[in-house]
């Protein structure tokens, strides 16, 4: 596809599940970066790998979130024992080199019962 | 650390109408700057970006935006609205570190709201 793609789009689960969110970049983009978006506001920072090295974690909440990009290409976010204070949109994006333009996918709707 | 401030969140506009959505930022380096509208159901799609050069950047669908370094603010502008630009508007920010990737830094987001 030629877009960012993301999935599941919609994820519900329960308290103390853990869930891993997929994030399939455009080919080629050497940056792929994580947000997590809560309602009624903008995306904040979670995490962004270049290749598949990660760059910068500081976004990420505590220490039940994870990430990894092991091929440099399809990225992973995990977060383990979820809360419900992790109902979010997750959004993944991607960029040709570190300092261009950033494009966005669908994104995940986490939903954490 | 930067931040971005979007002044309005919500902005009726009647359809053929001009629009400004305000965003002003704080940064103690040198910023890029960037639009991103989300439509219903839908991801963030770049509208327009302003890395160096013209203060003034034309984008998709009309939209315009200006920089302006002294007040730290890139308003968003269209001079006739359509229904179809009903929508949620993202103004964010990156701070220029050179091959160290370009985390964004994004407003609270305005939702425009175009009415016949």
């Amino acid at each position: 596809g030629a877009g960012v793609s993301q999935s599941p789009r919609y994820k519900v689960t329960k308290r103390g599940q853990d869930v891993a969110l997929r994030c399939d970049p455009i080919s080629g983009h050497v940056s792929l970066y994580w947000y997590r978006q809560a309602l009624g506001q903008g995306p904040e920072f979670l995490t962004y790998f270049n290749y598949e090295a990660q760059q910068d974690k500081s976004g990420l909440p505590n220490d039940r979130f994870s990430a990894e990009r092991p091929e440099g290409s399809i990225s992973t976010l995990t977060i383990q024992r979820t809360e419900q204070r992790d109902s979010a949109m997750y959004r993944c994006a991607s960029s040709q080199t570190p300092s261009s333009t950033q494009y966005f996918g669908p994104g995940t709707r986490l939903t954490v019962l | 650390a930067q931040s971005v401030t979007q002044l309005d969140s919500q902005v009726p506009v009647f359809e053929e109408a001009p629009v400004e959505l305000r965003c002003n930022y704080s940064s103690s380096v040198s910023v890029y700057l960037f639009w991103y509208v989300q439509y219903p159901n839908q991801g963030l799609q770049l509208l327009l970006k302003y890395l160096s050069g013209s203060t003034l950047v034309k984008g998709i669908n009309g939209f315009e935006a200006e920089f302006n370094k002294s007040q730290t603010s890139f308003h968003l502008r269209k001079p006739s609205v359509h229904i179809s630009d009903t929508a949620e508007y993202f103004c964010a920010v990156s701070e220029l570190l050179h091959n160290a990737g370009n985390m964004l830094t994004f407003g609270g987001g305005t939702r425009l709201m175009v009415k016949p």
